[in-house]
């Protein structure tokens, strides 16, 4: 069965802190495809990065990092020198797979809480 | 940019009424999706359509229905309504993409209340 799993409920930091968010995922495909969304407080889900699993090159934009690791099917977040602006609810999601194929759907995380403190 | 609409963001009804609830998208995608948000539940999946007039049951379809008459629109329905679906609900389009999953983007949200 497919399953996003992020562990941590609710994070709180200080501005200017390193922070990590985790995703470990549970699928049986050789392919498949991952996604972070940040949720603000105005409630719309932004997309942040999409990967593909033959795509293990970690990934680099502004602030924010993506881990990827097939060998502990993870794939975290890290967001450097935190902002105010970063606090917002982060998900983890992973393609659903039907008949062994990776499908349109996504299997959600129930997402991390990320609060940052002035 | 993509844009995903919602036609309310706050909506208050009564048991028993029938609700709809309107999702448009302006980039042409051929999938759309329909999701409840609950805390510490995620995200989870009622319908999604891949075509107009085509559907199919998410993981939590009961009590639910939806109607895509065009291929910009995507429209939840709430038969009659019931406290158990006061919720945040998100509407979701996307590409489709044979053998691959594309990126899903979505709208502001409607936060639903059932008295």
């Amino acid at each position: 069965a497919q399953k996003v799993t992020q562990a941590q409920t609710e994070i709180s930091v200080v501005e200017k802190e390193d922070v990590t968010l985790d995703c470990v995922y549970e699928t049986r495909d050789t392919t498949y495809y991952l996604f972070w969304y940040k949720q603000p407080p105005s409630g719309e889900l932004v997309f942040l990065i999409r990967r593909n699993s033959f795509d293990e090159q970690n990934e680099i934009s502004g602030r924010y990092s993506w881990n990827f690791q097939k060998s502990t099917s993870s794939f975290n977040f890290t967001i450097t020198a935190s902002q105010v602006v970063d606090s917002a609810v982060y998900f983890c999601a992973l393609s659903a797979t039907n008949y062994g194929g990776a499908t349109n759907k996504l299997i959600f995380g129930t997402g991390t809480l990320l609060a940052v403190q002035p | 940019d993509v844009k995903v609409t919602q036609s309310s963001r706050y909506l208050v009804k009564r048991t028993g009424e029938k609700v709809f609830l309107e999702c448009v998208q302006d980039m042409d995608h051929e999938n759309m999706f329909w999701y409840r948000q609950d805390p510490g539940l995620g995200l989870r999946l009622i319908y999604f359509s891949y075509d107009v007039k085509m559907k199919e049951k998410g993981d939590i379809p009961e009590g639910y229905s939806v109607s895509r008459e065009k291929k910009e629109r995507f429209s939840l329905i709430l038969e009659s309504a019931s406290t158990n679906q006061t919720s945040m609900y998100l509407c979701a389009s996307s590409f489709e993409r044979a053998g691959g999953t594309d990126t899903q983007y979505f709208g502001p949200g409607t936060r639903l209340t059932v008295l």
